[in-house]
């Protein structure tokens, strides 16, 4: 079945540090992807997403490219920041099918000062 | 509020007892979708409903759980004699009667059961 794996957290980073967190998928068709984002307390927030092979999402200053070849969507920001601290989910969903969104685990990430 | 509205935010129930959570879609969706997070775990979908249709459960656990979304009212979670594996956070989300599989999901912030 359609599968989304990320890398497992938590990741503690520093005020203003570059933040890359894995994310593959396996799929039986061609999905598009997303990344969701899930503040302390609150429901999930779609981050950006992607629609195509080598189509680039970005969003208040994280991005994401789709590779197919690799099957993988890996988030990225250059500086993160303390209100970055959340839990990253990656998720697709497939092209032709209703909303049936399938979710990663969920990668918590720390930021400190 | 225009947003997914989600009732109650925190329900406590003794083993044995039932729980409803309830969710309003936002206003023009027509779709509604529930999602449970196991403590330490994602979100894992449990069924896709339109109005006065369920159109997948392969998500729900084939005993104690079932959903309804009525033609007028919010959808409905109910979860029969609750034991202590279900304590989670129960997401509702929806999406516009017409989508066209953006996969964008307007999640609520959640109905979170702790069974004792």
């Amino acid at each position: 079945g359609d599968s989304v794996t990320q890398m497992e957290g938590p990741v503690t980073l520093s005020e203003e540090a570059f933040l890359t967190i894995n994310c593959t998928y396996t799929a039986t068709g061609y999905p598009s992807l997303f990344w969701y984002v899930q503040y302390p307390g609150e429901g999930l927030q779609l981050l950006l997403k992607a629609t195509k092979a080598d189509d680039k999402g970005s969003n208040k200053g994280f991005e994401a490219t789709y590779r197919k070849e690799t099957t993988s969507f890996h988030l990225e920001k250059g500086s993160v920041q303390v209100s970055d601290s959340a839990v990253y989910f990656c998720a697709l969903i497939l092209t032709g099918g209703y909303q049936k969104v399938t979710f990663g685990t969920g990668t918590k990430l720390q930021v400190i000062p | 509020n225009a947003g997914v509205m989600q009732n109650p935010r925190h329900l406590v129930r003794r083993r044995g007892q039932e729980a409803r959570l309830r969710c309003s879609p936002m206003k023009g969706h027509s779709h509604v979708y529930w999602y449970r997070q196991l403590p330490e775990e994602g979100l894992k979908f449990m069924v896709y409903l339109q109005k006065e249709n369920i159109i997948d459960e392969s998500g729900m656990p084939k005993e104690r759980f079932s959903a309804e979304f009525p033609k007028e009212g919010p959808s409905i979670l109910r979860i029969q004699q609750v034991v202590r594996g279900d304590s989670a956070a129960y997401f509702c989300a929806s999406s516009p009667t017409f989508a066209k599989n953006t996969g964008e999901l307007f999640f609520g912030e959640g109905s979170r059961l702790t069974v004792l």
